[in-house]
């Protein structure tokens, strides 16, 4: 069965500091992947979204950035983190265009101070 | 454009009441998908059902029920006799055979003993 992984679950940095989330897929391959901020009490912000290695597409400009250097693994970066930045981070895959259901990892909770 | 809507931020009912979560959707497409998922307080997101634009048949699950109607745009979540661990964040999402879904804002459901 496949399973997703987020770390860290709860990061607390301050301003101007990088970020790495890191996310891992196991048990498929070749999967579409994305990356969600969700705002505290808000819905859910598509940020970067990846068909394949090396493939990034970008939904919003921000101070952020996303790679896939390895097929099942999806990284979101910042160098310098912003008080906005603040948020639930939620990773997700699905194995296909449309007719597919994403599956989402544990999130990874992020206090900018 | 395609777009979601959930009307009901916050809906609050006791144990063992029947509710209803709304949502309408938006699309040019004649093709889609509509999901629904669940958070909990832990935050990780919980696929609940699909259906595709072509089936229109009520979905009974448990104590879950789901009403398409085409006619309206329409995709209705019912939860019959509903219990405390039913207490969590609703997102109904739409999905235009691309690589996105769709998300709606949400509906916070407290279910009270």
């Amino acid at each position: 069965s496949q399973t997703i992984h987020q770390w860290p679950a709860t990061l607390v940095q301050p301003v101007g500091s990088p970020l790495s989330l890191e996310c891992t897929v196991e048990g498929t391959s070749n999967p579409n992947l994305y990356w969600y901020r969700q705002a505290a009490g808000r819905g859910l912000q598509l940020l970067f979204y990846s068909v394949g290695i090396g493939q990034i597409s970008s939904e919003v400009p921000q101070n952020l950035s996303a790679s896939r250097p390895q097929d099942r693994q999806f990284i979101l970066s910042s160098k310098k983190l912003l008080l906005s930045d603040s948020g639930f981070y939620l990773c997700a895959w699905t194995a296909g265009y449309g007719d597919y259901e994403q599956y989402f990892g544990p999130g990874t909770r992020l206090t900018v101070t | 454009a395609q777009k979601v809507t959930q009307a009901q931020t916050e809906i609050s009912v006791v144990e063992k009441e029947d509710v209803t979560l709304d949502c309408v959707y938006e699309t040019r497409d004649t093709t889609y998908y509509l999901f629904w998922y669940k958070q909990p307080p832990s935050g990780e997101l919980v696929f609940l059902i699909r259906r595709n634009s072509f089936d229109e048949q009520n979905e009974i699950s448990g104590r879950y029920s789901w009403n398409f109607q085409k006619s309206t745009s329409s995709f209705n979540f019912t939860i019959t006799a509903s219990q405390v661990v039913d207490s969590a964040v609703y997102f109904c999402a739409l999905s235009e055979s691309t690589d996105k879904l769709i998300f709606g804002t949400g509906t916070r459901l407290q279910v009270f003993p």
